[in-house]
């Protein structure tokens, strides 16, 4: 298994600002993921973060929007631009090891609130 | 594409009763398929998966079984308790690393 922390845990941010979330992972993953799940809603995939290349976002989600890096096998980031109360989500990332079936590994979410 | 239905609830239970949340899926291909928990305040936890037609998954007396006649992926518990009071989510993994969730269940367990 793997053991994936997020920071920050939260925030409350303003509208227009951006925010930068950060997902290590304590172990190479082959895979790593980011989700959004809005308030009492069920998990929405925006896009697979891929080692040194570009992120393939899925439809809905733009880099202009949510700009990913993953420099590694280990870290990623997820940046949620020119935010509005709208992006108040949580935002999770997880990882696999390997084969496009294998098991996801989710970290704690990071709740954002948009004011 | 991928889908998954779940009931959605939320189901309110007393201890030591019997627990069955619904998942039904729409796939191409062989998807794997999962149970995921999530706790008060806290992120995804596996609970169980099955990766082939009728494999049982089984964790922490929960099972569910891969019915590809049927497409479901049914959870089930024989005797729940308070501990086990969160959302539930079904999911499936196909081939183009797409995971796709169900709505989720809440499930509260009374003493």
């Amino acid at each position: 298994s793997a053991v994936i922390s997020q920071k920050p845990s939260r925030d409350i941010c303003q509208r227009g600002t951006s925010l930068t979330i950060q997902c290590q992972v304590d172990s190479q993953v082959t895979m790593m993921f980011w989700y959004r799940q809005q308030p009492g809603q069920s998990l929405t995939l925006i896009a697979t973060a891929n080692q040194g290349s570009e992120a393939t976002y899925e439809s809905g989600f733009v880099i202009d929007k949510f700009p990913i890096s993953r420099p590694n096998l280990t870290f990623s980031t997820l940046t949620v631009s020119n935010m509005s109360p709208e992006d108040s989500s949580i935002y999770l990332c997880s990882g696999s090891f390997g084969g496009s079936t294998d098991t996801q590994y989710f970290g704690p979410g990071t709740r954002l609130t948009v004011l | 594409g991928n889908s998954v239905t779940q009931m959605e609830g939320p189901v309110t239970l007393s201890e030591e009763a019997f627990l069955t949340i619904n998942c039904t899926y729409t796939a191409t291909g062989y998807p794997s398929l999962f149970w995921y928990v999530q706790y008060p305040g806290e992120g995804l936890q596996l609970l169980l998966k099955a990766t082939k037609a009728d494999d049982k998954g089984s964790n922490k007396g929960f099972e569910a079984t891969y019915r590809k006649e049927t497409t479901s992926f049914h959870l089930e518990k024989g005797s729940v308790q308070v501990s086990d009071s969160a959302v539930y989510f079904c999911a499936l993994s196909g081939p183009n690393n797409d995971m796709r969730f169900g709505a989720g269940t809440r499930l509260t367990v009374k003493p």
